[in-house]
């Protein structure tokens, strides 16, 4: 069964503007972490920012955040004040105490920032 | 921060040869490493859990004799895709944890290398 569902392949956004990623989740363990990365075309995956499933609190680190809704099972990721490096894919990634400390992976979204 | 090194970065071999992948953590110890690959467009897939000093373990449908994992020091971790053909053509990217940092809530950190493109032709 698939964890971690990534509805949007491709998105678009306009330069300086926010753009918002979908990402849900599955999990019947209380304890667990969701993660966003982006991934640049040379392939290196980048750590973006972590929610921990019993913090209270949205996640923030910098330009991004995340909208964490646990009731909803979901963790979408912001991105304010886009910037055209931004263009890259992002994956979303749970780890849960379940499956052995191992990350599951979305399929990813691919952002594209427009001029 | 922790840095993880992967090589090669890219190699192409001829169908039928072995090719092996270096996964190295530069300045931490990584008692556990993991094996991803990843296809053009798509998301990862964990092949295997590296452990320092005891057998890897594969994830269902990964063929242990195919994709020989070692791990043989707590700073490097090393895939060999054995007798490789093109369908094992692939972005493997390598991840390793660090034990030492808590800084992401009660997991370990993990840090990702810089993966190796392989074509097999």
């Amino acid at each position: 069964a698939q964890k971690i569902t990534q509805t949007q392949p491709g998105m678009f956004v306009q330069e300086k503007e926010a753009v918002t990623l979908d990402c849900t989740y599955d999990t019947s363990d209380q304890s667990y972490g969701l993660f966003w990365y982006k991934q640049p075309s040379s392939g290196e995956m980048i750590f973006l920012i972590y929610q921990g499933s019993y913090d209270e609190q949205n996640a923030t680190e910098g330009r991004y955040s995340l909208n964490f809704q646990k009731a909803r099972k979901s963790a979408n990721l912001v991105i304010s004040a886009s910037q055209l490096g931004d263009s890259a894919m992002y994956f979303c990634a749970m780890r849960d105490w379940n499956t052995g400390n191992q990350f599951y992976f979305g399929t990813g979204t691919s952002l594209t920032v427009i001029p | 921060g922790a840095v993880v090194s992967q090589h090669p970065s890219r190699v192409i071999c001829k169908s039928g040869t072995s090719v092996k992948i270096e996964c190295r953590s530069l300045d931490f110890q990584a008692t556990t490493m993991f094996w991803y690959r990843q296809f053009p467009k798509q998301s990862l897939m964990l092949m295997a859990t590296s452990n320092e000093g005891s057998k890897a373990t594969y994830e269902q449908g990964v063929e242990k004799d195919k994709f020989l994992i070692n791990h043989a020091s707590l700073t490097l971790s090393t895939l060999t895709v054995t007798s490789a053909h093109p369908e094992d053509s692939s972005f493997y990217i390598c991840s390793a944890e660090n034990p030492q940092r808590g800084a992401v809530s009660s997991y370990n950190e993990q840090f990702f290398g810089p993966g190796t493109r392989l074509t097999v032709l």
